[in-house]
């Protein structure tokens, strides 16, 4: 089976960094995926790691390691806008399970 | 292009009414998927489809049929509605070979 980790809720203040981690139990493991939701809206997708290492997006970073079975989104230069549900998932490939899992979420809240 | 659309957007059920959700997408993408977003509980897979003609079961199909119309359209059928299918739902859908999931703006769904 698969399962994902990930912190309910994480709080930080404008301006700053934070991390949301998630650490994950898969029969087969692809790449972790992350999806930002805000209040009221749709998933939209956010960065994907099949590699071990850092990847990054202007302020947001992904980061996984496979050997730990773990990964985190890096957010840096904190906006009130980032204000959102973060989700980590995992994938399996199109010719095989063709689905992707969901962790239940981490809630940001972020301080003015 | 619209992405991925659904209809409709709201909707309120008597117990034991049906009803079908209806999805669409307009990248050519063969994978469909639906989801239910519960309050703490995150995105749970009802059923997928990875290609016209198939359909699976996800991780919560009790309650639920699915019809893949043709590739650009998977609908999402409640016999008899619960009001524990209250919930909002997310169809997605995806590109061979890619992992990103493109969302649609949801159906929110109460059962009274």
């Amino acid at each position: 089976g698969q399962s994902l980790e990930q912190p309910s809720e994480v709080t930080a203040v404008e301006g700053a960094i934070v991390q949301i981690n998630c650490t994950y139990q898969t029969s087969g493991f692809y790449g972790l995926s992350w999806y930002q939701q805000h209040d009221g809206g749709a998933p939209t997708f956010l960065s994907y790691n099949a590699l071990d290492g850092l990847e990054e997006t202007g302020r947001f970073s992904s980061f996984l390691s496979r050997s730990d079975s773990y990964g985190y989104l890096l957010l840096q230069e904190l906006q009130m806008k980032d204000s959102a549900s973060y989700f980590c998932a995992v994938p399996t490939p199109m010719n095989r399970d063709d689905k992707i899992i969901f962790g239940k979420g981490t809630r940001l809240h972020i301080l003015p | 292009n619209a992405g991925v659309t659904q209809t409709p957007k709201f909707q309120v059920l008597k117990t034991g009414q049906s009803m079908t959700l209806q999805c669409a997408q307009d990248m050519n993408h063969n994978s469909m998927y639906w989801y239910r977003q519960d309050p703490g509980m995150g995105l749970r897979l009802i059923y997928y489809s990875a290609s016209e003609g198939t359909t699976d079961k996800g991780e919560v199909p009790n309650g639920y049929n699915v019809s893949r119309l043709n590739k650009r359209e998977f609908s999402l059928r409640l016999e008899s509605a619960a009001p524990s299918q209250t919930s909002v739902y997310f169809c997605a859908s995806r590109a061979g070979g890619h992992y990103e999931q493109y969302f649609g703006p949801g159906t929110r769904l109460t059962v009274t």
